[in-house]
């Protein structure tokens, strides 16, 4: 089975840009969660998608978003980024029932200027 | 704020000596996983408790689930450099469903 891709692997911008990330589940997971991974602050939960609608949601501000298409394939937006944004966000894909182990792609590695 | 908080959040060892990480929540856990982050890697899921006092044991790896389900440890006998990497909890506090990951334990072997 393949496993959980993301693209794209490196991503520069500016402050005040958007930016749209990519995540591709294991075949047949249909939970994908989002997660902002930095040095300071460490793995932080962004969201969870399920069957194309948000299921749990995490304490970012609503610049942060995301959805899920039929095919469980998912974005991440991050809109009017800031310097903080610069991290690694990684993606992880689930089959969805309860506690089930996250399956985590490579990430995107977002660097702000 | 992070509920689920590791100790220590550093730990150089020499290869061979043992090494434990503890992890901790402020509230129950239904259930603990681990994974393990090696330098430039993602996470990946090393195993899940569930059960009050629950043992596990993965070769050199043991890891177990308080009595009260709101603390875990990882130990490893006998590091070895494979070992190196950052360990983190994962649980949902308060019967939650939001994967709450611990601040994570860093660990060098140094031969």
């Amino acid at each position: 089975k393949a496993g959980v891709t993301q693209t794209p692997r490196y991503l520069i911008k500016t402050r005040g840009q958007q930016v749209t990330l990519s995540c591709s589940p294991i075949s047949g997971h249909r939970s994908v969660s989002w997660y902002q991974q930095t040095p300071g602050q460490g793995l932080q939960f962004l969201f969870e998608y399920f069957s194309e609608t948000q299921r749990n949601k995490g304490n970012f501000p609503g610049r942060f978003s995301g959805r899920q298409f039929s095919n469980s394939r998912s974005e991440m937006n991050v809109s009017t980024l800031e310097l903080g944004d610069s991290a690694l966000y990684l993606c992880a894909s689930s089959p969805g029932t309860a506690n089930q182990p996250q399956h985590f792609g490579d990430g995107t590695r977002l660097s702000i200027l | 704020g992070q509920q689920v908080m590791q100790i220590p959040q550093y730990q150089h060892v020499q290869e061979g000596e043992d090494f434990t990480t503890y992890c901790n929540s402020s509230t129950t856990l239904s259930n603990i996983q681990w994974y393990k982050q090696r330098p430039g890697g993602h996470p990946v899921f090393l195993i899940q408790l569930v059960k009050s006092g629950e043992v596990k044991k993965q070769k050199r790896l043991t890891f177990q689930f308080g009595e009260a389900k709101k603390n875990s440890s990882l130990h490893i006998t006998a590091t070895q450099t494979t070992d190196v990497g950052t360990y983190f909890c994962a649980g949902r506090p308060g019967g939650g469903n939001k994967l709450t990951f611990g601040t994570g334990t860093q660990l060098k072997v140094e031969l």
